[in-house]
């Protein structure tokens, strides 16, 4: 259980467009879910925590409207990156958290990650 | 707000080595502790969750313990394997209603030696 897919796992764009990445809990209902940036060799920053049905809320520092979260579903979130630039390149990775049955108690279950490339 | 740190930032031992990997944060005030494996270019695998009434945890070869009133929780890995290098992070809970993600350490890079 508590499994959290990311899709896609890597993608490479040209400047100036648009990529989503979705994040979803596959055998758990996530209470909220979490939006992570790590650049290389350097530790995963909080960008944003997503909950169900509600805005987003944003980290100090990361743009609202650069990038769009939307949490439409208990198993859902979307991160799109609008008007990518080279400097937005980097490894996304989502987490989702809830009460799964076996588990320590609310904890954050990872997805795979979205390496993004923008040229 | 919460600071995490992870000494050493990088470590090599032979392969057989017991190691212990060290973590530690600035505010007290925690819910919880998780130390992740991440491969490179990976995403997170979770090893063990602390949580913040508890004093260790175990996993197979992994053990880790938690001093929260000294803001402090190390990761020990027993007899250790080539398998086992990675980068390993160490992450903390705060709270904040259930609302607030992790803070996370900037890791510490493993290597064990064949």
């Amino acid at each position: 259980g508590a499994v959290v897919s990311q899709h896609p796992s890597r993608v490479i764009c040209k400047s100036g467009t648009s990529v989503k990445i979705e994040c979803r809990s596959l055998d758990f209902q996530a209470t909220t879910m979490f939006w992570y940036r790590q650049f290389p060799k350097q530790s995963l920053m909080l960008m944003a925590t997503s909950n169900e049905g509600s805005k987003a809320t944003y980290e100090q520092g990361v743009e609202k409207d650069k990038f769009l979260i939307n949490h439409a579903s208990l198993t859902l979130s979307t991160l799109t990156v609008t008007s990518a630039h080279p400097e937005d390149s980097s490894f996304y990775i989502c987490s989702a958290r809830g009460v799964v049955q076996g588990g320590q108690g609310d904890e954050q279950y990872f997805g795979p990650g979205t390496r993004l490339t923008v040229t | 707000k919460q600071e995490v740190t992870q000494i050493p930032a990088a470590l090599s031992v032979p392969e057989g080595e017991n190691l212990v990997l060290n973590c530690s944060f600035t505010d007290s005030a925690i819910y919880n502790l998780q130390w992740f494996r991440q491969d490179p270019g990976k995403g997170l695998t979770s090893l063990l969750l602390i949580q913040s009434s508890q004093r260790e945890q175990t996993s197979g070869r992994l053990n880790a313990s938690l001093d929260k009133s000294s803001g402090r929780s190390t990761l020990y890995i027993a007899a250790s394997q080539p398998g086992d290098s990675a980068t390993y992070l160490c992450a903390v809970w705060s709270g904040g209603g259930g609302a607030d993600g992790l803070t996370f350490g900037k890791g510490t890079h493993l290597i064990i030696q064949p």
